[in-house]
């Protein structure tokens, strides 16, 4: 079992639809939780951080951690076109650095 | 400002020969990852430097790959006696903090193929 789950879609929604991705995890150590983008032929680049529990918002995206349940969540309001790419949850533990446990990612598809 | 660059982008080789991946973190940036990504799949943790120490080298698969960071910036991975199952995409990432939970901008990645 992978320590880190992740649906590998492909999710296709209508432009202005609510999208939700989900991640689910095993090691009860994490505790910095991130939603990275990723666009076709490009690098991974971060969207949100979340440390611990709780939820936390920027604009039309919101990234909600549940530690007692081991899931997490990234919720895209409005979706547009734009949005189109591969979403890669990512965690780490304790212990002073930032070796990230990345799950497959989920590729999302907005159309308008 | 510039990002992340790595070289080469693309690097096709044969069975067997040896390879060296290069990185070249943003200017400033303390630790520097290296990141084996699988079509499909999540960036797969190799090492990790902090200036020129190599902290975590946990993930490097076996005693063929290596990587070194000489004086704390640009860094090589190496991969001696290529095998076609080291085919995938490298990448490279740096951030600013050494230590503690800091985004880590990524690299363009290297793509390798072995024939």
């Amino acid at each position: 079992q992978k320590e880190v789950e992740q649906d590998p879609g492909p999710l296709s929604v209508p432009e202005g639809a609510i999208v939700s991705l989900n991640c689910t995890y095993s090691n009860s150590a994490f505790q910095y939780f991130m939603w990275y983008r990723q666009y076709s032929r490009k690098g991974p680049e971060l969207l949100m951080y979340t440390y611990s529990s709780g939820n936390k918002e920027d604009g039309r995206f919101t990234a909600q951690v549940d530690k007692s349940s081991k899931y997490i969540s990234l919720f895209i309001r409005d979706s547009q076109p734009s949005d189109s790419a591969t979403y890669l949850c990512a965690m780490s533990g304790t212990g002073g650095y930032n070796k990230l446990i990345f799950g497959a990612g989920t590729r999302l598809a907005v159309h308008p | 400002g510039a990002g992340v660059s790595q070289s080469p982008r693309y690097k096709v080789t044969k069975r067997g020969q040896d390879v060296a991946l290069r990185c070249d973190p943003i200017s400033g940036h303390v630790s520097l990852y290296w990141y084996r990504q699988a079509l499909g799949q999540g960036p797969e943790f190799l090492t990790y430097f902090n200036y020129e120490a190599q902290q975590d080298k946990s993930g490097l698969p076996n005693d063929r790959f290596s990587a070194e960071r000489p004086e704390g910036s640009i860094s090589t991975l190496t991969i001696q006696r290529t095998e076609q199952r080291d085919s995938a995409m490298y990448r490279c990432a740096s951030s600013f903090l050494a230590g503690g939970a800091d985004t880590q901008y990524f690299g363009p990645g290297t793509r390798l193929t072995v024939l």
